[in-house]
């Protein structure tokens, strides 16, 4: 039973171009979305979230879009750095039940 | 401070032995958890404990698996009778406040178990 799913295990990009990162959600109880980003051999880190009040939430280079009528939400880079080659999951959360999806891996060419 | 530690990093063991897998979660976070991460799999909830709560075991895929934490601290993982597909990477995590995800997870780096 999926309820976090990205549909892209893979995802290249030209360095300096922006990294477009999807994700999708079945369950209408999710009420907090995080994106976290995991190197070979390290546990994931925390990259940003967005609570389901908002629809947008910026860091930096990255920021979250979330469509809430379309149960999707979106992890933009600009721009895309070749540190930030990496694999990033999705993760949606109903207080402390927290569900990740398979994760996409990106690749930023220099 | 250190983050969350755990050991041993990689353990190979044969079908049928028992394991046991530890996590140091981040001193102060009341909340940790286990995840478990198949080849080509999303992160696979395991069990969460809470301060002194009673842990939520929901996640536990079958009664081989088990996991206590002891003192609201360290906590174990512990696998009976091994089988080839619990070959994973098991990963624990610490939050301050469980329960609200304003707190992120914070990994640790994981435990790579392989059945053979």
């Amino acid at each position: 039973d999926q309820q976090v799913k990205q549909n892209s295990p893979s995802l290249s990009v030209q360095e300096g171009r922006i990294s477009i990162l999807n994700c999708d959600y079945t369950n209408s109880m999710f009420d907090y979305f995080l994106w976290y980003k995991k190197y070979p051999a390290e546990g994931p880190t925390f990259l940003i979230s967005i609570s389901s009040i908002k629809d947008k939430n910026e860091d930096g280079r990255f920021t979250v879009f979330l469509n809430k009528s379309a149960k999707h939400l979106s992890l933009h880079i600009v721009p895309s750095q070749p540190g930030d080659s990496a694999v990033y999951f999705c993760a949606a959360s109903a207080g402390r039940d927290m569900r990740f999806g398979a994760g996409t891996r990106l690749t930023v060419k220099p | 401070g250190a983050g969350v530690s755990q050991s041993p990093s990689n353990k190979v063991t044969e079908k049928g032995k028992d394991v046991e897998l530890r996590c140091d979660p981040i001193s102060g976070h009341t909340a940790l958890y286990w995840y478990r991460q198949s080849l080509g799999q999303g992160l696979e909830f395991l069990i969460y404990f809470q301060g002194n709560s009673a842990p939520d075991k929901s996640g536990l895929p079958s009664d081989r698996f088990s996991a206590e934490r002891t003192g609201g601290s360290v906590s174990t993982l512990t696998i009976q009778r091994t089988q080839q597909e619990d070959s994973a990477v098991y990963l624990c995590a610490s939050s301050l406040y469980g329960g609200q995800f304003s707190s992120p997870l914070h990994f640790g780096n994981g435990t790579r178990l392989t059945v053979t």
